[in-house]
């Protein structure tokens, strides 16, 4: 079974553009959460997605950042426009089930870099 | 708000020598508790979990207890091996949303 995919793993822009992550969650998952590890510190929830509908998106920097979630299957995160404190890696993750004791599958990242 | 807070690293040990890595939490509730490992060039995997006091999750010789009355819950494992080598981050989860630590580099050489 295939796990929890991201693409691409490394982008690299300037300050200004725009980038979009893409997140395939494994087959069957309707749970999707998006992290983000700035260097050095802590993994930061960014949102939940439930199906196609946001569950909770409280962790959200700015506006300049907009997740989609179409159809309830693959979702996108996109940066727009990006800024230098944006830079570091992007997690996605999914579950089953929600609560407490249910674990997420995490994907290997995005590493995003803001020159 | 919820937190947690482990050991900073970076770690660096000889192989069979003996790993503790602290992890202690602030929560509202009765949350979850999670070790998760990430291997240079892949994802987080979940390494163990407990899901209530005094319960111990161990896996591929590591262990960690949930300790409700130190809020701790520190991982440990008896003899590391090189292929141990990877970031290990303590979480919990209290509902839907994980909280991390910032996480511990372990580097172990032969």
């Amino acid at each position: 079974e295939a796990g929890v995919t991201q693409f691409p793993s490394h982008s690299v822009i300037e300050k200004g553009q725009t980038v979009t992550l893409r997140c395939d969650p494994i087959s069957g998952h309707d749970n999707l959460y998006w992290y983000r590890r700035v260097m050095g510190k802590e993994i930061k929830f960014l949102l939940h997605f439930v199906k196609e509908s946001k569950q909770d998106e409280s962790g959200m920097p700015n506006n300049r950042f907009l997740a989609e979630r179409t159809g309830g299957t693959y979702s996108t995160l996109k940066v727009q426009p990006a800024e230098l404190e944006d830079s570091g890696v992007y997690f996605c993750a999914s579950s089953q089930g929600q609560g407490k004791g249910w674990e997420q599958f995490f994907g290997p990242g995005t590493r995003l870099t803001v020159l | 708000g919820d937190s947690v807070t482990q050991m900073e690293g970076p770690v660096t040990l000889s192989e069979e020598a003996f790993l503790t890595i602290n992890c202690t939490y602030t929560a509202t509730g009765y949350p979850s508790l999670f070790w998760y490992v990430q291997y240079p060039g892949e994802g987080l995997q979940l390494l163990l979990k407990a899901t209530k006091a005094d319960d111990k999750g161990s896996n591929k010789g590591f262990e960690a207890t949930y300790r409700k009355e130190t809020t701790s819950f520190h991982l440990e494992k008896g003899s590391v091996q090189v292929s141990d080598s990877a970031v290990y981050f303590c979480a919990l989860n209290t509902g839907n949303q994980f909280y991390f630590g910032t996480g511990t580099s372990l580097t172990v050489i032969p």
